[in-house]
């Protein structure tokens, strides 16, 4: 069965670091790209970043950029998302999301974790 | 940066057809994939590139993409359809994924 299982939220003060993983498991891992997707309470979707197949291209969203890197491990598969310089408007649901597709072949995320909740607060 | 709009909220009842929108500019342009999410759950994929369906997804879910504007239909609404809709692009020319704001379905 297809999976994505994340892990490593936690609460944090502002300032500080965490790091998220999502280990996937039953299909082929470096056939797809994989991004992170947050949603805080009561709100909809928010994308916060990309990266593809082998790594080499990477986007992120404006909100996160110069903070957060993704990075994936294909030998593993797994794929990481460090989190620094943690602000309170970064508490969210996290999640992890496949997708087959880069740029103008990007044809949506067709599976999801269950999210690992992130909750920065002094 | 690319803004996908979409109306808050559609109310429909058992057995008819729930359209929701999704606005953008020249959105015709772009592939809209559209996202269904329940209560407590991770959003599901249930509409690609503009039209069609992952494996699994009813053929009552359906999508078009025209002009400035996506739609999302969903035929003979269930009370099992209840959830909040979400479209999606990836926007080429800053090359970010962007979502709608969402549009609550309610089955009356």
């Amino acid at each position: 069965q297809v999976h994505l299982v994340e892990s490593g939220g936690g609460v944090v003060q502002p300032g500080r670091s965490l790091r998220l993983s999502c280990a996937a498991s039953g299909f082929t891992f470096d056939n797809y790209v994989f991004h992170w997707v947050r949603q805080a309470p009561h709100r909809g979707p928010e994308w916060v970043a990309v990266i593809s197949y082998d790594g080499s291209n990477i986007y992120y969203a404006a909100a996160v950029t110069g903070r957060f890197t993704i990075s994936r491990d294909n030998s593993n598969n797994t794929v990481y998302l460090q989190m620094n310089s943690l602000r309170a408007d970064d508490t969210a649901l996290y999640y992890c999301a496949r997708a087959l597709g880069f740029g103008d072949t990007f044809y949506g995320m067709d599976v999801w974790g269950q999210g690992t909740t992130v909750t920065v607060s002094s | 940066s690319y803004v996908l709009t979409q109306t808050p909220s559609v109310s429909v009842a058992p057995g008819q057809t729930a359209t929701m929108t999704c606005g953008g500019d020249k959105i015709r342009g772009k592939s809209v994939h559209w996202y269904q999410q329940k209560p407590g759950q991770a959003p599901v994929l249930v509409v690609y590139n503009d039209n069609d369906r992952p494996s699994g997804i009813p053929e009552r879910f359906s999508g078009s993409n025209s002009g400035n504007t996506a739609t999302l239909t969903i035929s003979r609404v269930e009370a099992g359809d209840e959830a909040d809709y979400y479209c999606q692009v990836w926007d080429t020319y800053s090359d970010h994924v962007v979502f709608g704001g969402g549009t609550k379905l309610t089955v009356l």
